[in-house]
């Protein structure tokens, strides 16, 4: 079964930047997770998907963050513009129906530092 | 918001060795789940223990709950190196599709 896959998996930008991930979940996972994670910390969930539908996002910056997932499926994350903060690992996962009984799978993650 | 909390924040041991690591939190809950992050597979999901139990095992992982203090433990038996790694506990929180993360254990097993 293939995994949660995320590209890329570096990225470097200047501040004020624009950047975006992509996240395949596994095939059939109806839910999809982004997570931030600053280096020492724990996960982080900045958005959290139902099929197409957002079911917590409660704590994306909406300012400057920004995610979609079309026909439920893929997904990207943007952040315009980015500051320095913004510097942490982007985690997608991505679980089966989404109750907090599933595991949750998590992809490589994307290292994002932001000069 | 963060709910668990990890202790302690780092541990070190030599191979062979048990390793013991637990998890606080703060409000009561349904369930409580451990995951292991290191660099050569990322975050990988451990074991899940639900409130009505008290001691789950895989492997050479034991994991008790002990809901009247609010505390889980997750114990490494003989470790090798390749349980170096973060070891983090997930808790859920208001709703049945939240989970909330602790910072996490830092293990290093010595050779």
């Amino acid at each position: 079964e293939a995994g949660v896959a995320q590209s890329p998996r570096y990225k470097i930008i200047e501040k004020r930047q624009s950047v975006a991930f992509w996240c395949n979940p596994i095939s059939g996972h109806a839910t999809l997770y982004w997570y931030q994670q600053i280096l020492g910390q724990g996960p982080k969930l900045l958005i959290q998907f139902q099929n197409n539908g957002v079911v917590d996002d409660s704590q994306l910056p909406k300012d400057r963050f920004s995610a979609e997932r079309l026909k439920g499926v893929d997904s990207t994350l943007k952040i315009q513009p980015a500051k320095l903060e913004d510097s942490a690992v982007y985690l997608c996962a991505s679980s089966f129906s989404g109750r907090n009984t599933d595991t949750q799978y998590f992809g490589p993650g994307t290292r994002l530092t932001v000069l | 918001s963060q709910q668990g909390e990890e202790d302690p924040q780092a541990l070190s041991i030599q191979e062979g060795e048990n390793a013991t690591m637990n998890c606080s939190y703060k409000t009561s809950i349904n369930n409580l789940q451990w995951y292991r992050q290191n660099s050569g597979r990322g975050l990988v999901h451990l074991i899940l223990i639900r409130s009505n139990e008290r001691e789950k095992h895989s492997g050479r992982l034991r994991v008790t709950l002990d809901t009247s203090k609010k505390s889980s433990s997750l114990l490494i038996t003989a470790s090798r190196a390749a349980d170096t790694a973060s070891y983090f506990c997930a808790t859920d929180g208001d709703s049945n599709y939240q989970l909330i993360w602790g910072a996490g254990t830092k293990l290093i097993i010595k050779p």
